[in-house]
């Protein structure tokens, strides 16, 4: 059971795009359309920004979207805010109801 | 308002118990499977363990045989009981609410505030 693997960091200026990857293997985000993504800011619980890869939760704004190719998937950000700097982490369900989440990523708005 | 409260955490010496409760509200609790889901201080999130509608069970490797999850539909609450404790268990501990698609986790869509457990000499 190894975290799926995400850079440490990733920063952009306002109004620009970002995208933040998450690589798995052919057990986990290769073979399930089960990735989600959370944002969480200091000392508050996740919240959850994509499910099944590319869906939004409704109340989610439509700069936060998700793709998916082999056992890569990502996060991108259009259009950056000052309120979307957070840590973002990626989860995939990984078989036997287990489910994995990526080490981490800490988005600065510069 | 779909609510998630866990209570029970603490300051407990390595090789000590804790027991874990999240008081949920606000759905129909036994229609749902539960999670709990830990943060060590300034560290990611990590899976600890998952319990289904009709009570089947998952733990992650670094807790298996050492934590037990259980729930009581009547009363609306999920519980951890975690034995063995080590060092490497500090963590804000998290109930989180899944959705599921043919019984596999999808998502995690509600969670609680967390509970801080600290394990220490």
């Amino acid at each position: 059971q190894s975290a799926l693997t995400q850079p440490a960091s990733v920063s952009g200026s306002p109004g620009q795009s970002i995208t933040i990857s998450c690589t798995g293997t052919s057990s986990d985000v290769g073979s399930y359309n089960l990735v989600s993504w959370y944002q969480q800011h200091p000392g508050k619980a996740p919240k959850v920004m994509i499910y099944e890869v590319s869906k939004r939760p409704s109340g989610v704004s439509i700069r936060f979207s998700g793709s998916k190719s082999g056992n890569t998937a990502s996060l991108t950000i259009s259009g950056l805010q000052a309120e979307d700097e957070a840590d973002y982490y990626c989860c995939s369900y990984a078989g036997s109801s287990t489910v994995l989440f990526g080490g981490g990523t800490k988005l600065t708005v510069l | 308002e779909v609510q998630l409260v866990e209570s029970g955490g603490g300051l407990v010496q390595p090789g000590g118990s804790l027991r874990l409760s999240c008081a949920a509200s606000g759905f129909t609790f036994s229609s749902y499977s539960m999670n709990w889901v830990r943060q060590a201080p300034g560290k990611g999130l990590e899976w600890v363990s998952y319990i289904s509608r009709s009570n089947t069970i998952y733990y992650a490797d670094s807790v298996k045989g050492r934590f037990t999850i259980s729930r009581d539909n009547a009363k609306n609450s999920l519980s951890l009981q975690m034995n063995s404790l080590r060092d490497e268990d500090t963590a804000v501990y998290y109930c989180a609410r899944a959705q599921e698609s043919y019984y596999k986790v999808n998502y995690f869509d509600y969670w609680g505030q967390g509970t801080l457990v600290t394990v220490s000499s």
